[in-house]
C-alpha cells in the first residue's frame, strides 16, 4: 500500500516568515495530493490540492509543488499569520479515492 | 460546500459494549465513504473504504469483525465498534466522496471513550 512520510513533525516560525512542509509518497499510482489543516478537536479542512498532471499550484499565500519523478510534494505558506497555527496533513490518493495521510506537522506561528 | 454529519459527537461506553457511529452526507450522494481513526497528536489512519451497496474494504490490520461498517444508502454509513475495549478509545472521523465532487468531505468526528 501507499506510504506517506511528512517532515518536519513540528515547525515554529515568526509571524511574516514562510513555512515549508514536505511529503514523500511511495505508490506511483497516486495521482491526487491534497493538504489539510486541522485545528484541535475539529475536522480536517482542505486548504489546497494538486493533481499529478500539474507541477505547481498557488492560492494566495499558499502554494503546493509536486515532483512526480521524485515522488515528493511540498506545501509553502508565505507571510504566515498566528491563525495559520494548526496541524497540517498531506495526503496521497489513487484512482480508487483511497486517501493515505502523512504523520502531520504542528505549525506554530509566533506573533 | 458539501456537508457531512456524524452522530454522536462524543460517546462514553463501558468495556464490552458496542457502539454505533453514524455518518451522513446531507446534501449530496456519497458513492464512497471512508472511516478513519485518529489518536491524540497523531495522523488520520484509514480504517476502511465503503461503497454503497457493497462490502467495505478494510485496511491491513483492521479487524473487520470488530469494526462493522455498513453503507446501506447513498447518504448513510455506520461504523459499529463491537465489544469495545479501552484501547478502542479514539477520535473516529468519516469522510464522503460523491458523484461529481472533486474532494472528500469530512465529518466533525466522534470521540469514543471506553471505560
Amino acid at each position: 500500500g501507499e506510504n506517506v512520510e511528512q517532515h518536519p513533525s513540528t515547525l515554529s516560525v515568526q509571524e511574516g516568515d514562510s513555512a515549508v512542509i514536505k511529503c514523500t509518497y511511495s505508490d506511483s499510482a497516486s495521482n491526487y495530493f491534497p493538504w489539510y489543516k486541522q485545528e484541535l478537536g475539529k475536522r480536517p479542512q482542505l486548504i489546497i490540492d494538486i493533481r499529478s498532471n500539474v507541477g505547481e499550484k498557488k492560492d494566495q499565500r499558499i502554494a503546493v509543488t509536486l515532483n512526480k519523478t521524485a515522488k515528493h510534494f511540498s506545501l509553502h505558506i508565505t507571510e504566515t499569520q498566528p491563525e495559520d497555527s494548526a496541524v497540517y496533513f498531506c495526503a496521497a490518493a489513487n484512482t480508487g479515492n483511497q486517501f493515505y495521510f502523512g504523520t502531520g506537522t504542528s505549525l506554530t506561528v509566533i506573533p | 460546500g458539501a456537508v457531512v454529519s456524524q452522530h454522536p459527537s462524543w460517546v462514553i461506553c463501558k468495556s464490552g459494549t458496542s457502539v454505533k457511529i453514524e455518518c451522513r452526507s446531507l446534501d449530496f450522494q456519497a458513492t464512497t465513504m471512508f472511516w478513519y481513526r485518529q489518536f491524540p497528536k497523531q495522523s488520520l489512519m484509514l480504517m476502511a473504504t465503503s461503497n454503497e451497496g457493497s462490502k467495505a474494504t478494510y485496511e491491513q490490520g483492521v479487524e473487520k469483525d470488530k469494526f462493522l461498517i455498513n453503507h446501506a444508502s447513498l447518504t448513510l454509513s455506520t461504523l459499529t465498534v463491537t465489544s469495545a475495549h479501552p484501547e478502542d478509545s479514539s477520535f473516529y472521523i468519516c469522510s464522503a466522496w460523491g458523484r461529481g465532487e472533486n474532494e472528500q468531505y469530512f465529518g466533525p468526528g466522534t470521540r469514543l471513550t471506553v471505560t
